[in-house]
């Protein structure tokens, strides 16, 4: 059940553009994406709802493809901030009974 | 208005002890999830607390217990501890509505010794 994400690492010089993407063996209700700084929590960068539609934040925008099950996180031109590990969270179901289930992660490196 | 804050920071302790961790949820949040991070890993889900209940728990084993206080506030309980419970656990705080985002305390490094 878990989601797999690729690639497991990523190096961008600043200015360059990257694509994580996120992809479930099952039906998804919604894909979240956090982004963790070593020693900090993560934090939340949006949600992607089945039926909603492709979210941004700042240079940051992604995409949900129902029939896939898969989600995409793009980053335009990347700034040093964005370095971190970006975890993608699915949710299998809606109401009551439900969990976040993460990937493994993608490690991010922007360098000057 | 406070995040969501967790105690202690760190903690040490040796195999087969007992420990108690707390979260406090962020302001206006009623559910409370918990999490185990390994180093370089992505967090494993333990259980989810709302109104005062176990509303869904991971593939942990009982040794794992937790509890939410009126308040939504949580602790988590782990019993008999093994090395392999050494690890960064996090608490995430969020309202029971459609999107579900979970904010997190910046979470309790665990050393089993």
């Amino acid at each position: 059940q878990q989601p797999v994400q690729s690639p497991q690492a990523v190096i961008l010089r600043e200015g360059e553009d990257a694509v994580i993407n996120c992809s479930s063996s099952k039906a998804l209700y919604s894909v979240h994406w956090y982004r963790q700084k070593h020693g900090e929590a993560p934090v939340f960068l949006m949600i992607l709802l089945k039926g909603g539609e492709q979210k941004g934040h700042e240079k940051i925008s992604a995409s949900f493809n129902e029939k896939k099950q898969q989600s995409s996180l793009y980053l335009t031109a990347s700034q040093l901030s964005y370095s971190g590990t970006y975890f993608c969270g699915t949710e299998l179901l809606a109401g009551n009974n439900r969990k976040l289930i993460w990937g493994l992660g993608t490690s991010l490196a922007v360098n000057p | 208005d406070a995040g969501v804050t967790q105690s202690p920071t760190h903690l040490i302790k040796t195999r087969g002890q007992q420990v108690t961790l707390r979260c406090s949820p962020k302001s206006g949040h009623d559910t409370v999830s918990w999490y185990q991070q390994a180093l370089g890993q992505g967090p494993q889900f333990i259980f989810q607390y709302y109104e005062e209940e176990e509303r869904q728990r991971g593939n942990f084993p009982d040794r794992f217990s937790g509890h939410q206080f009126p308040n939504y506030s949580s602790e988590l309980n782990v019993n008999a501890l093994l090395l392999g419970d050494s690890a960064l656990y996090l608490c995430a705080s969020s309202l029971d509505t459609g999107e579900d985002i979970q904010y997190f305390g910046a979470g309790t490094r665990l050393s089993v010794l």
